[in-house]
């Protein structure tokens, strides 16, 4: 595909239980970032991967959160344990380069948490 | 923290108006500036970056302004069309380390009618 892609595009999840989101960068691209998008409000910086290497995961809001990219292409959030305040919309980004300028934006999960 | 605010919220206005979009931030020390598109169910479009060192960059009918010092930049949209009804999104880039996240905006939605 010529562009990033996310699935689900949407998911719900009862309180308490595991979801993993997918996130295929463009092919060949080395940076991949997560953001979560909170309804009305920007996206919110959650973890960096420069190819398989995580060298930031500062935005993760709590120890439920997990970012893997294993093989420095597709990457997972998962989410453990649910709760309601996880209800967003996960976006992923991808760069051609570490440290890139341009990030290139997938079409997001929305992720319903009841 | 770098915050970043974006003014107004919200605005309506008829198809061939020129208008401005406002975006503050706090911390001057930004590597760049971006703005992005935002349409419902849909990622992120790039549509302006402006280095650091840049006061303005043009594209067709959009023009973005940057004021470093000021910890301000302004989207100027040029004889509105209600195909640029979107939300749009302010996101800068510090100068920290070696990711290259950004820290968004809450983002104004626009309205071009008929």
């Amino acid at each position: 595909g010529a562009g990033v892609s996310q699935s689900p595009r949407y998911k719900v999840a009862k309180r308490g239980q595991d979801v993993a989101l997918r996130c295929d960068p463009i092919s060949g691209h080395v940076s991949l970032f997560w953001y979560q998008q909170a309804l009305g409000q920007g996206p919110e910086f959650l973890t960096y991967f420069q190819n398989e290497a995580q060298l930031d995961k500062s935005g993760l809001p709590s120890d439920r959160f997990f970012a893997e990219r294993p093989e420095g292409s597709v990457s997972t959030l998962k989410i453990q344990r649910t709760q309601q305040e996880d209800s967003a919309v996960y976006l992923c980004a991808s760069g051609i380069i570490a440290g890139g300028d341009t990030q290139y934006f997938g079409p997001g999960t929305r992720l319903t948490v009841l | 923290k770098q915050e970043v605010t974006q003014i107004p919220a919200a605005l309506s206005v008829p198809e061939g108006e020129n208008l401005v979009l406002n975006c503050s931030f706090t911390d001057s020390a930004i590597y760049n500036l971006q703005w992005f598109r935002q349409d419902p169910g849909k990622g992120l479009t790039s549509l302006l970056l402006i280095q650091s060192s840049q006061r303005e960059q043009t594209s067709g009918r959009l023009n973005a302004s940057l004021d470093k010092s000021s910890g301000r930049s302004t989207l100027y949209i040029a004889a509105s069309q209600p195909g640029d009804s979107a939300t749009y999104l302010c996101a800068v880039r510090e100068n920290t380390g070696t990711a290259s996240k950004l820290t968004f905006g809450t983002g104004t939605r626009l309205q071009v009618t008929l």
